[in-house]
């Protein structure tokens, strides 16, 4: 089955303390991205990769990394999570087009939640 | 810079009314336009899109899209909902630049609340 897979699903964790939420895609995409959705303000983009080894950043980088050693993985890392990234995160996935308009697949989402 | 305004933050219906979810977007340039849908505690998953050519686009689950180019809109509509139609509806632009990706920019999204 198609599809884009996230882990955790849900994350509760303190200020500080380091984390990694994977992301996952077997439809050999090259384009990947992470969103955060907060009430009121849709989804924002946070990073995104045009293929292996080629990250940029989104809107919203502030307090992120990420990484793409290989094509089905785009791991979100934060290195010292604090409150304000208390959020829905989503992977996505599509493939690359010159003339755009390619539809992006979703991962299920992480909740996580920053004391 | 390109942006999507959903104008409505919540819609109640009632079961069998017809819908219509709004949106309008600002560009500059040629656009493609999805609406996507959010059911409670997952993902996000591709309505439907206007890339070009006939400017009324139908999806799945029975709902339907017209692009305005003159009024810079993508309005969703159904003619009739039903209780599983309960979710988020998110409208995007995704404008193609040289570097050959798609962003897509959101809306900030039309709770839709089915009542019996």
């Amino acid at each position: 089955e198609a599809q884009v897979t996230q882990n955790p699903r849900y994350l509760i964790t303190v200020t500080g303390k380091k984390l990694t939420v994977t992301c996952s895609q077997n439809m050999n995409h090259e384009y990947m991205s992470w969103y955060r959705q907060d009430p009121g303000l849709g989804l924002r983009q946070i990073y995104y990769s045009m293929n292996v080894e080629v990250t940029d950043k989104g809107d919203v980088p502030e307090g992120y990394k990420v990484s793409r050693k290989e094509k089905r993985n785009f791991p979100l890392i934060l290195e010292s999570p604090s409150p304000n990234q208390t959020s829905l995160y989503f992977c996505a996935s599509s493939f690359r087009s010159r003339r755009g308009g390619r539809e992006q697949f979703f991962g299920p989402g992480t909740r996580l939640t920053v004391l | 810079a390109q942006s999507v305004t959903q104008l409505d933050s919540q819609v109640p219906v009632f079961e069998e009314a017809p819908v219509e979810l709004r949106c309008n977007y600002s560009s500059s340039v040629s656009v493609y336009l999805f609406w996507y849908v959010q059911y409670p505690n997952q993902g996000l998953q591709l309505l439907l899109k206007y890339l070009s050519g006939s400017t009324l686009v139908k999806g799945i689950n029975g709902f339907e899209a017209e692009f305005n180019k003159s009024q810079t809109s993508f309005h969703l509509r159904k003619p009739s909902v039903h209780i599983s139609d309960t979710a988020e509806y998110f409208c995007a632009v995704s404008v193609p630049d040289s570097g050959g990706y798609n962003k897509l920019i959101f809306g900030a999204g039309t709770r839709l609340a089915v009542h019996p």
